[in-house]
């Protein structure tokens, strides 16, 4: 059974940083891509970035890119999100994702909640 | 970007009507990168159609996709209590991978 859990979400300052991690058990990991959508209360789906299997190939949203990096870990099955200059609008629950190679998203998390606030 | 845009916003039906939700892109999409999630409270997203007209595992066949370049289409043949949930459209073929506003379905 495909299993993805997020976890590091929480209440930061506008300004500060956060490391959320997800780690996937059930499916050969580095095989898949994997990706990051956010949901902000009460609102759609919206992509935020990802990573190719090996590693090597990142894509990003334009509102996150230069202030949040994907990475990922073969080794323990975990992609990470490092997301700095953090911004009210950078609040949602973000979902990790599973795909094959250009494909559709399979499987995702249960999400963890983004709270930006002073 | 591509932008997709999903009506109607919100669609009120019984349990046993069929329901016909759009999704049409600000440019041509192609099929192999098509996908519905539905989505319910609470919940992460489901994948349930992909490539425009492919159920997911497990979706059952009441659940259809069509459609080609800029317009797509989910059918739900008959609706069941379990169906009543938030849709949304994504095309995964171009960077980024946009999702539709999303369709409310709603029991009326």
């Amino acid at each position: 059974e495909v299993q993805l859990l997020e976890s590091g979400g929480g209440l930061v300052q506008p300004g500060g940083s956060l490391r959320l991690s997800c780690a996937a058990s059930g499916f050969t990991f580095s095989s898949y891509d994997m990706s990051w959508v956010r949901q902000a209360p009460g609102k759609g789906l919206k992509w935020v970035s990802n990573i190719s299997g090996s590693g090597s190939n990142t894509y990003y949203a334009d509102s996150v890119k230069g202030r949040f990096t994907i990475s990922r870990d073969n080794s323990k099955n975990t992609v990470f999100l490092q997301m700095n200059s953090l911004r009210g609008e950078d609040t949602a629950v973000y979902y990790c994702a599973s795909s094959q190679w250009r494909g559709p998203f399979e499987d995702w998390g249960q999400g963890t909640l983004v709270t930006v606030s002073s | 970007e591509i932008v997709l845009t999903q009506s109607p916003g919100t669609l009120s039906l019984s349990p046993g009507e069929r329901a016909t939700l759009s999704c049409r892109a600000s440019q041509s999409v192609s099929s192999a990168y098509l996908a519905w999630y539905h989505q319910k409270p609470g919940q992460a997203p489901r994948l349930l159609i992909y490539g425009a007209s492919n159920r997911a595992t497990g979706i059952p066949d009441r659940f259809s996709g069509s459609g080609s370049g800029t317009d797509f289409t989910l059918t739900i043949s008959r609706l069941e209590p379990e169906d009543f949930a938030v849709y949304y459209c994504q095309q995964y073929g171009t960077s980024p991978y946009t999702f539709g506003q999303g369709t409310k379905l709603e029991i009326k």
